[in-house]
């Protein structure tokens, strides 16, 4: 069943602006990973997050975790026209048979 | 270099054909993965191989068997191709099977008419 689920599912901004996502989940997890999707593309990594952590920089990236909530929040700073995507969280969970569990992402556009 | 390489990138047949797809990756991963990815951009797995060996099989088909020859290659067979077969299918990798990132191939756009 999905686990993930991106809020919201479309974002448009304008260059220079931030950009925030949010994403909540259902069961527990061992950690909660961001990628993003460009048109036609594979899925690039960005972000992981372990259940242990509350907060993760990468850059112009800012990831947030609440356990609590079973929510993450993924802001971009400063956002440029190359950061039009599809983001999806995806929480990972399980031992030997860890899997990923992907939300429907969230569509950002970033208009020049 | 490519990491994640599959072929062929898109995939036209017709309902009731056999077809394959092919995965590799040059990274020295333990896990590889099938993902797909339907037309609402909903993405997921499918079935996970650790060194060789299925670990994930997520209620799939039996239409749809991985095949992997060694832990740089997972092939994916579809026999009997049906209309909701259509989508994009990923193949990914992992160093090993647990909390890593993983790393996708560029997709398999498969039609089927």
């Amino acid at each position: 069943s999905q686990q993930g689920e991106e809020d919201p599912q479309a974002l448009s901004i304008q260059e220079g602006e931030n950009a925030t996502m949010n994403c909540s989940y259902k069961t527990s997890i061992n950690n909660l990973q961001w990628y993003r999707q460009n048109s036609g593309r594979g899925l690039v990594h960005l972000i992981l997050i372990r259940s242990n952590e509350r907060e993760k920089h990468s850059g112009r990236l800012r990831v947030t975790l609440d356990t609590s909530k079973k929510s993450s929040s993924l802001l971009i700073t400063a956002s440029r026209a190359a950061d039009t995507a599809s983001y999806f969280c995806a929480t990972g969970s399980g031992g030997s048979n860890y899997k990923l569990t992907f939300g429907k992402g969230t569509l950002l556009t970033v208009n020049p | 270099d490519t990491a994640v390489s599959q072929t062929p990138k898109y995939l036209v047949t017709q309902m009731g054909n056999d077809k394959s797809i092919k995965c590799e990756q040059n990274l020295g991963h333990d896990t590889m993965y099938w993902y797909k990815q339907d037309s609402k951009k909903f993405l997921k797995i499918m079935f996970s191989y650790n060194n060789k060996e299925l670990i994930i099989n997520e209620t799939v088909p039996n239409r749809f068997s991985p095949k992997s020859p060694d832990k740089a290659h997972l092939n994916l067979h579809i026999n009997s191709l049906e209309l909701g077969d259509s989508a994009v299918y990923f193949c990914a990798s992992s160093q090993i099977a647990g909390t890593y990132e993983q790393y996708f191939g560029p997709g398999t756009r498969l039609t089927v008419t």
